[in-house]
Formats: C-alpha cells, sequence, structure tokens
C-alpha cells in the first residue's frame, strides 16, 4: 500500500530564511508525487509535480522539490521564505485520480 | 475558466440526519474526486468518479455514497451522520483519468455534525 510521511507536523522560520519540508514515500510503482498547499479555509493548490525525468522541479511561488528514489524522497525547498508562504503543507503520492497524502506541515514565517 | 465550486460551504447537522454535498467541477473535467479532512485522519480518499462510474473507492463505511451526473457534476451523500463525520470534505476535479492529470481543489465544504 502507498504511504506518505511527512515527520515535523510543524516548522518555523524567519523571513528571509532557506526552507525544506520533508516528505518520505512508499510506493510499489514509479511514484506520482505531489506537494500542494492550503492556507486557512481554503482548498488545496498544487506546488508542484514529478512524475519522471529530471529529478529537481521547478514549481509555482519560488518553490522546488528534489526526488531521490534512493532515499524515498521528495522534500519541498524555498531559497527565500515570504511571510505569504505560512500554511500548512501536504505532500502526496499516487495517481489514477487517487491520492494518498501526508498529514501536512504547518509553516510558520516568523517577521 | 471558473474553478471547482462546492455548496454549501458550511453546514450544520445532528446526529442520524443525511446530508449532501455538492461539487461542479472545473468545465470540460469529467473526474471528480472526493476526500475526507479531518484534523485527526489528515486528508483520506474517499471515492473517484469518471463518466458518471465510481472508479475508484477508499476505505469508507457505506454510510458514505457518491454519484456523478451526466453534466460531470457530483454530489456526495452521508447518511447516518455520527460526529466523526465532522470534517471539511474536498473535492478534487481532473480533465482525464491518466496519472499524469493534476487534480484542482474546491473550497471545500466544513461539516460539523453535532
Amino acid at each position: 500500500a502507498q504511504s506518505v510521511t511527512q515527520p515535523d507536523i510543524h516548522i518555523t522560520v524567519s523571513e528571509g530564511a532557506s526552507l525544506e519540508l520533508r516528505c518520505n514515500y512508499s510506493y510499489g510503482a514509479t511514484p506520482y508525487l505531489f506537494w500542494y498547499v492550503q492556507s486557512p479555509g481554503q482548498g488545496l493548490q498544487l506546488l508542484l509535480k514529478y512524475f519522471s525525468g529530471d529529478t529537481l522541479v521547478q514549481g509555482i511561488k519560488g518553490f522546488e522539490a528534489e526526488f531521490k528514489r534512493s532515499q524515498s524522497s521528495f522534500n519541498l525547498r524555498k531559497p527565500s521564505v515570504h511571510w505569504s508562504d505560512a500554511a500548512e503543507y501536504f505532500c502526496a503520492v499516487g495517481g489514477g485520480n487517487k491520492l494518498t497524502f501526508g498529514t501536512g506541515t504547518q509553516l510558520k514565517v516568523e517577521l | 475558466k471558473a474553478g471547482v465550486t462546492q455548496t454549501p460551504r458550511y453546514l450544520i447537522k445532528t446526529r442520524g440526519q443525511q446530508v449532501t454535498l455538492s461539487c461542479s467541477p472545473i468545465s470540460g473535467h469529467r473526474s471528480v474526486s472526493w476526500y475526507q479532512q479531518t484534523p485527526g485522519q489528515g486528508l483520506q480518499f474517499l471515492f473517484e468518479y469518471f463518466s458518471e462510474t465510481q472508479r475508484n473507492k477508499g476505505n469508507f463505511p457505506g454510510r458514505f455514497s457518491g454519484r456523478q451526473f451526466s453534466n460531470s457534476r457530483s454530489e456526495m451523500n452521508v447518511s447516518t451522520l455520527e460526529l466523526g463525520d465532522s470534517a471539511l470534505y474536498l473535492c478534487a476535479s481532473t480533465s482525464g483519468t491518466s496519472d499524469y492529470n493534476e487534480q484542482f481543489f474546491g473550497p471545500g465544504t466544513r461539516l460539523t455534525v453535532l
């Protein structure tokens, strides 16, 4: 069965600092991996996705993620965090319109 | 192009009642998936419909059901509501059935069961 682990429930960073959110997955075949962001009272917005090819993928809002098959990881990064990035971030794996999500990481940005 | 819309946005029900939630996908999208989001269980897949047929189903009791209409609009129904059904119900639409398709999420329906 597929699963996703986001080991960090909460992360606090200062505005302008770099960010890395961790994600580990378990999937029987070639994984389709996603990062979503959810702001309070909102639905989920796709930041980026990985299907194949280049293991470093670029997304919206200056985010990027690196797929590492040997570590079963798909960590999300941003070189300089903005206060507006405060939200909850979800890593997901799946396909066929059925996603398995991690438990999410709540990001707080200190000014 | 309008996004995914869900109605109602907020709903309060009592235990034992039933509820129907509605989702209108992005125009041209034929697949609709439903998810339940709770603080304890996180985001969990309920079911997915494509061209009026249920393609995938998550691990939820039979009290949770859904359907899709010919215009791709979808409804989900929860019968005999329990306190634990209080959650944010999210619907997502995609243009097809390929694993590559991005899912676009609606804002959700917040269901509170008293």
